[in-house]
């Protein structure tokens, strides 16, 4: 069926350190990748996204890498404060052909970051 | 705040019931999208309405229905609930109809069916 995998159920790191969360996705045709972050008793809120025209985008601290070779996605994390503890989920969508919002989510990573 | 409304933000029916989950996009936004969260599945898609009309459809039930009102609001029903029907449901909203726009997450309704 549809998935998007990630490599792993829980990352820590410390404090100060960065951090580089795995995703792989099984659909070729996927052309629109984002990076969602969800706090406990919160929904998913946009980290970054990127195309499947680029093969990196950086936004404030944060880094996506795209590989499309190897349908693998990353989420780097600079510096990584207590903050950012949460589960980052990487989605996927089929823009260009099916036109629609509609995103594939991955399972999950959990980020614990330890003072 | 994502600015997307969802109530009521927790729900405990019996099997068997009807439940409707309700949504208001956020201002100017003309799609909204319906996700289920539970432990075993992740997120899931389950269906997108873009400016009252359905865009995409994901494994949503039968038992399930939604619609997208005038006002853009929109409604999730779940019938004949059981067991396994308990979950975060969380809507989202975009401006345009597809990825390509940003989407913003509610802070979901926890349906717990007992």
């Amino acid at each position: 069926g549809e998935s998007v995998g990630l490599h792993l159920p829980t990352l820590s790191v410390q404090e100060g350190d960065n951090s580089i969360i795995n995703c792989a996705y099984s659909n070729s045709a996927s052309d629109y990748f984002i990076w969602y972050k969800q706090e406990s008793g919160k929904g998913p809120q946009f980290i970054i996204d990127i195309r499947s025209n680029m093969d990196k985008r950086q936004g404030q601290r944060v880094t996506v890498l795209l590989n499309k070779t190897v349908k693998h996605l990353s989420l780097q994390i600079a510096a990584t404060q207590p903050g950012d503890s949460a589960v980052y989920f990487c989605a996927e969508n089929m823009w260009g052909s099916s036109n629609t919002g509609k995103l594939i989510f991955g399972q999950g990573t959990t980020l614990q970051v330890k003072p | 705040d994502s600015g997307v409304t969802q109530t009521p933000k927790h729900l405990i029916t019996a099997t068997g019931q009807r439940v409707t989950l309700r949504c208001s996009p956020r201002s100017g936004d003309l799609s909204v999208y319906w996700y289920q969260q539970s432990l075993d599945q992740g997120l899931q898609f389950l269906i997108q309405y873009y400016n009252g009309e359905e865009r995409a459809k994901g494994n949503i039930l039968e038992r399930f229905s939604a619609q997208q009102f005038p006002d853009l609001h929109s409604e999730l029903n779940l019938s004949s609930l059981e067991l396994g029907d308990s979950a975060l449901y969380f809507c989202a909203s975009s401006v345009g109809q597809g990825a390509s726009t940003e989407a913003f997450f509610g802070q979901g309704t926890r349906l717990t069916v007992v």
